[in-house]
């Protein structure tokens, strides 16, 4: 599973646009993108997933460059309600034996007012 | 909507206690994961089974052993709980991309708080 870097925090207000940069220098061929949401005393919850280029959804836009050694997610005009840790996760999804899922630190995002 | 199901939100238990922690889910996933969520130390990946009877230890499997009988349930049994056991536990849990082909995406449930005194 390919080693992810994100920074461990980031501050916004509400209204702006957020974007967390996550880095993963060593992404395979097969491994695809996913982000996740976590707010306090819940499990994570998917945000987003894509392979290359652009995805977007009525949440966030996901943005990988060619290269695909990094992705940036991207949280539109921000609510309070977006404040939570998000994780990005790249893994090839070939859940077989010996194959671990394992989480970076994630970011932590506070929206102030 | 996939649900993950954690049977117990709040436990206490004392230390040499047996816990069980229970986890359902109803999607037909083949693949189960138990982490523990410590401040500071992010998801660690406990457990993890691909199948029906499979598991394979993950980051920080001591102290703790899991059962698969079927393949909606995934428990996580601490067999002596020692009270550096006291986090919150999520189950989890996702397709094997092989038979679905999507990518790797994994679902949670609430999360269990788990306190050992």
């Amino acid at each position: 599973l390919a080693k992810t870097t994100q920074p461990i925090s980031m501050d916004s207000y509400e209204g702006q646009e957020v974007n967390i940069t996550c880095s993963h220098n060593n992404i395979a061929t097969n491994d695809y993108i996913t982000w996740y949401q976590q707010f306090p005393s819940q499990g994570p919850r998917f945000i987003i997933q894509g392979y290359k280029t652009k995805v977007t959804n009525e949440v966030a836009s996901l943005f990988i460059p060619a290269d695909r050694k990094s992705s940036t997610l991207s949280l539109p005009r921000v609510s309070l309600s977006d404040t939570a840790v998000y994780y990005c996760l790249v893994g090839d999804g070939l859940w077989a034996a010996g194959n671990k899922l394992t989480f970076g630190g994630g970011t932590r995002v506070l929206v102030k007012p | 909507d996939v649900k993950v199901t954690q049977s117990s939100r709040y436990l206490v238990k004392r230390t040499g206690e047996k816990v069980f922690l229970e986890c359902v889910q109803d999607m037909d996933h083949e693949n189960m994961f138990w982490y523990r969520q410590d401040p500071g130390l992010g998801l660690r990946l406990i457990y993890f089974s691909y199948d029906v009877k499979m598991k394979e230890k993950g980051d920080i499997p001591e102290g703790y052993s899991v059962s698969r009988e079927k393949k909606e349930r995934f428990s996580l049994i601490l067999e002596s709980a020692s009270t550096n056991q006291t986090s919150m536990y999520l189950c989890a849990s996702s397709f094997q991309v092989g038979n679905r082909g999507t990518g790797n995406t994994i679902y949670f449930g609430e999360g269990s708080w788990l306190t050992v005194v």
